[in-house]
């Protein structure tokens, strides 16, 4: 079984800080996706990553995909009380087809003024 | 882009009723539809893979009796928990596979 371990699972921390929080395993996926969770809805894609040491930049955001193709990172920077959610990453069997998705454990961001 | 509609939004039953959800890919043919179960505070676990005009592929755990999942055409998946307990309570997500993954907005089951 395929695990994605999230940390931290809980952050707490006022505008303006930066934080980051990390996804780890121990198996190879083809692609690492990120979504954003609010309650009561379905996970928003922030971004998807497929090479290994990969880089990508969403606004404020950074995502980073490890060379080795397990672990990968999302970097907030001057973080914003509209950044308030759930941080889920996710791993992909295969890319450019439908398959399945593990998703990780989960960190619950707090962003407060 | 691709919408995923999914109904009922919130649902409240009763213990041994049975309730049906409803995945709808708007604008585009879904071939494969993925079911997730997500409890309070977790994350989202998958259940089964739907196949339009196939049997579902359910995960290693789940009872694929219990959760009965229904991909009759190419833009209708059904989910439908028989006989509901309580610990069937959960938030339901489906989600489908169009050059990308689009989730729906989910449903918040209770049974009491």
């Amino acid at each position: 079984t395929q695990l994605l371990e999230q940390s931290p699972q809980f952050l707490s921390i006022q505008e303006g800080e930066n934080l980051t929080v990390y996804c780890n395993s121990s198996s190879v996926f083809s692609s690492l996706q990120w979504y954003r969770q609010e309650p009561g809805e379905g996970p928003v894609l922030l971004v998807t990553v497929v090479t290994g040491g990969e880089v990508k930049k969403l606004k404020r955001l950074t995502f980073q995909f490890g060379d080795a193709r397990k672990d990968s990172s999302l970097h907030i920077t001057a973080a914003q009380p509209g950044d308030t959610g759930l941080y889920l990453c996710a791993g992909g069997e295969n890319t450019g087809t439908a398959s399945k998705l593990t998703f990780g454990t989960g960190t619950r961001l707090q962003v407060t003024l | 882009g691709a919408v995923v509609s999914q109904h009922p939004s919130r649902v409240i039953c009763k213990s041994g009723t049975s309730v049906k959800i409803e995945c709808r890919s708007l604008d585009f043919q879904a071939t494969t539809m993925f079911w997730y179960r997500q409890f309070p505070k977790q994350s989202l676990m998958l259940m089964a893979t739907s196949n339009e005009g196939s049997k579902a592929t359910y995960e290693q755990g789940v009872e694929k009796d219990k959760f009965l999942i229904n991909h009759a055409s190419l833009t209708l998946s059904t989910l439908t928990v028989t006989s509901a307990h309580p610990e069937d309570s959960s938030f339901y997500i489906c989600s489908a596979y169009v050059g990308g993954y689009t989730f729906g907005s989910g449903t918040r089951l209770t049974v009491v």
